[in-house]
């Protein structure tokens, strides 16, 4: 078990709706990345942050957006919720340096849009 | 064409067999290679990771790097019931963020 948790555990929304997840960075990290993944797929990177802000995207509109706070713990928010929006929201904490920083993930957050 | 392509499976296998999972990519400016393994609704947990080409031991599970044909593989021997996951490759992309490119995982069943 990694130190890093996420909550809620899992979730319903409806379309148009909004929803924020929230993960906590293991002891020593200060680098929180976010991934997506849906049924039967690999983790997408949605973000990362880093000193609080975010500073690198993947290919997710802007209604995916994030925080990061003095404690390194984030928020994951995504705003007018599409049914494509189901899946499994994975956040990752690691010591950033260059590259090669292994990152540690939390057990998710299931997320159903109806 | 995926950055990361990887056989879904499922692979299942008798206990005690030597596994072979395997990815291929496209990026030739990857450098550092993850395995992940996932258990069902679990977050994926590290397993190992080697730079550039080359291989790395690690208990019973190896990590082979070839970058001149961009071919990842992982080895697992003397493979065990609790071995059964989904395995991801996970080469990374760095541009002053650390983003992890994923294959779709191979489903892998070891059987008693």
């Amino acid at each position: 078990e990694t130190g890093v948790t996420q909550s809620p555990t899992h979730l319903i929304k409806t379309r148009g709706q909004q929803v924020t997840l929230r993960c906590s960075s293991q002891s020593g990290h200060n680098t929180v990345s976010w991934y997506q993944q849906a049924l039967g797929q690999g983790p997408q990177f949605i973000f990362q942050y880093y000193r609080e802000e975010e500073n690198g995207r993947g290919n997710f509109p802007p209604r995916f957006s994030g925080l990061q706070f003095p404690n390194y713990s984030s928020e994951l928010n995504v705003n007018a919720l599409e049914l494509d929006d189901s899946a499994l929201y994975l956040c990752a904490s690691f010591r950033k340096g260059l590259a090669g920083a292994e990152q540690y993930f939390g057990p998710g957050t299931r997320l159903t849009v109806t | 064409q995926k950055e990361v392509e990887q056989d879904p499976g499922p692979l299942s296998v008798p206990e005690g067999a030597i596994v072979s999972l395997n990815c291929t990519y496209s990026n030739s400016a990857f450098q550092y290679f993850m395995w992940y393994r996932q258990y069902s609704r679990k977050g994926p947990e590290l397993l190992m990771y080697t730079y550039s080409s080359g291989n790395k031991e690690d208990g019973r599970f190896t990590a082979q790097v070839d970058k001149s044909s961009k071919y990842i593989s992982l080895f697992i021997r003397d493979s065990q019931p609790s071995d059964s996951a989904t395995y991801l490759c996970a080469p990374e992309e760095y541009g002053g963020y650390n983003k992890l490119i994923f294959g779709a995982g191979t489903r892998l069943a070891v059987h008693p």
